[in-house]
């Protein structure tokens, strides 16, 4: 398969516990991108990047929100001290982009249950 | 500044035509249009570009009219497997990549 894996698929955690989701984009994808999702919504912009460098992250997030790319390849989503309004669906996408937008290739998504 | 789409939501019979709109209160250098079936991750479907680029399916049209900040996707001669949300990604003049979506329409083709 040569998609975009996203692991865990489901989490289910207490409030106040970190969790960390990952990312595999599709090889030699230059942007990788993080979204929130709830239901009836449309994707949330995160964060995103270009190769490892992180080009913008949400105002909407908090500091408990971390994202990093090293070496441009996978990329990781932390959320600490998760709250109950974290809970949501978190999409990650990869495109490969050059002077023209690309298509985004989106994961299946990360379920995050804060009980 | 979030696009907004219309309809919020369609019903069709197999067959029938719809148009789902989306509009910026920005200038724009993209729109992106993808469709999402419950449960599953959203899928590509078009994106077309300032100065009139498309890159798409065959069977999808699209229109983006720049001066007016709002695009239109169309579907014709529908089939149950058009059934899903489509959403619409605008991406602003500054070409960063960075797509704002707007909330969706939802759209159900009955037999």
């Amino acid at each position: 398969d040569t998609g975009v894996s996203q692991d865990p698929r489901h989490k289910i955690t207490k409030r106040g516990q970190n969790v960390t989701f990952r990312c595999d984009p599709i090889s030699e994808h230059n942007r990788l991108y993080w979204y929130r999702q709830t239901l009836g919504q449309g994707p949330e912009f995160l964060t995103y990047f270009q190769n490892e460098a992180q080009l913008e992250k949400s105002r909407l997030l908090s500091d408990r929100f971390s994202a990093e790319r090293p070496k441009g390849s996978f990329s990781t989503l932390e959320i600490q001290r998760t709250e109950q309004g974290d809970s949501a669906m978190y999409l990650c996408a990869s495109s490969r982009d050059r002077v023209k937008p690309g298509e985004l290739f989106f994961g299946e998504g990360s379920r995050l249950t804060v009980l | 500044q979030q696009p907004v789409q219309s309809p919020q939501a369609v019903i069709l019979r197999e067959g029938e035509d719809a148009v789902i709109n989306c509009s910026s209160s920005k200038a724009l250098y993209s729109v992106h249009w993808y469709r999402q079936k419950h449960g599953e991750a959203p899928v590509f479907l078009m994106i077309l570009l300032k100065g009139g680029e498309q890159k798409g399916h065959e069977k999808i049209s699209a229109s983006f009219n720049e001066k007016k900040q709002q695009s239109s996707l169309y579907l014709t001669a529908s089939q149950l497997s058009y059934s899903g949300t489509y959403f619409c990604g605008t991406e602003g003049a500054g070409n960063n990549r960075k797509l704002i979506w707007g909330l969706g329409t939802s759209l159900a083709v009955n037999p």
